[in-house]
């Protein structure tokens, strides 16, 4: 399909692993992010993976992706309540060179 | 504090009013950006600006009509909105719009407008 795909929303234990899962839809994108969106704020960068990698880890954040199945998931290791929040998942296609951004997935992360 | 800065945080109109919403950069970029955030849907990219010039117009309606004067400040101007333009405006910049380089977009906080 033409959109970024991602669950609306995601509930997890504090001091539990979240793990969120995004399907992009074009092959050729070359950089993928993800970025936190908190309550009144507007979007700020996570992380961000080039499509020539298939792992990245920056302290309790992991990003895989599979460019097979243009599948990228952001786990967040020992989820503290902080971390709730909505999560995008963007690519940047080469075509037009936009951003596409998915629905976002709600984090919620309960005491 | 993303250097993107957003004004006003909040707007009602009516459906005949017209009204403006303001961006501001303080990063020193040369791209920027509106998008329409909705509940429930993908984030909508409506324009794009590089170097002051339009780049993209994502089939928006004539209802919203925008203005970059100089590569720091871009303007939404509104007029006969409907109550289903009701949403969270974010606008965003970036060092370039063009290709290669990460390029990432740094947002401002938002206009979260009702449509009445």
């Amino acid at each position: 399909g033409e959109d970024v795909e991602q669950s609306l929303f995601l509930s997890v234990r504090e001091g539990d692993s979240s793990v969120i899962n995004c399907t992009y839809t074009d092959s050729s994108s070359t950089y993928l992010y993800w970025y936190k969106q908190e309550p009144g704020a507007g979007l700020q960068l996570l992380t961000y993976i080039f499509s020539n990698m298939d792992m990245k880890q920056d302290q309790r954040l992991t990003v895989l992706l599979n460019k097979k199945d243009k599948h990228l998931s952001l786990r967040i290791a020992d989820t503290q309540t902080g971390d709730s929040a909505i999560y995008f998942c963007a690519e940047r296609r080469n075509t037009g060179n936009q951003f596409y951004f998915g629905t976002g997935t709600s984090l919620t992360v309960i005491p | 504090e993303t250097g993107v800065t957003q004004t006003p945080r909040h707007l009602v109109m009516g459906m005949t009013n017209k009204k403006s919403l303001k961006c501001e950069q303080h990063l020193g970029h040369n791209a920027m950006y509106w998008y329409k955030q909705s509940a429930k849907k993908p984030l909508e990219l409506m324009f794009v600006y590089n170097f002051k010039e339009q780049t993209e117009n994502n089939s928006v309606p004539s209802r919203f009509s925008p203005e970059c004067p100089n590569s720091s400040h871009l303007f939404l101007h509104l007029h006969t909105l409907q109550p289903e333009d009701s949403a969270l405006y974010l606008c965003a910049s970036s060092q370039d719009s063009g290709t290669g380089g990460k390029y990432e977009q740094y947002f401002g906080p938002g206009t979260r407008l009702t449509v009445t």
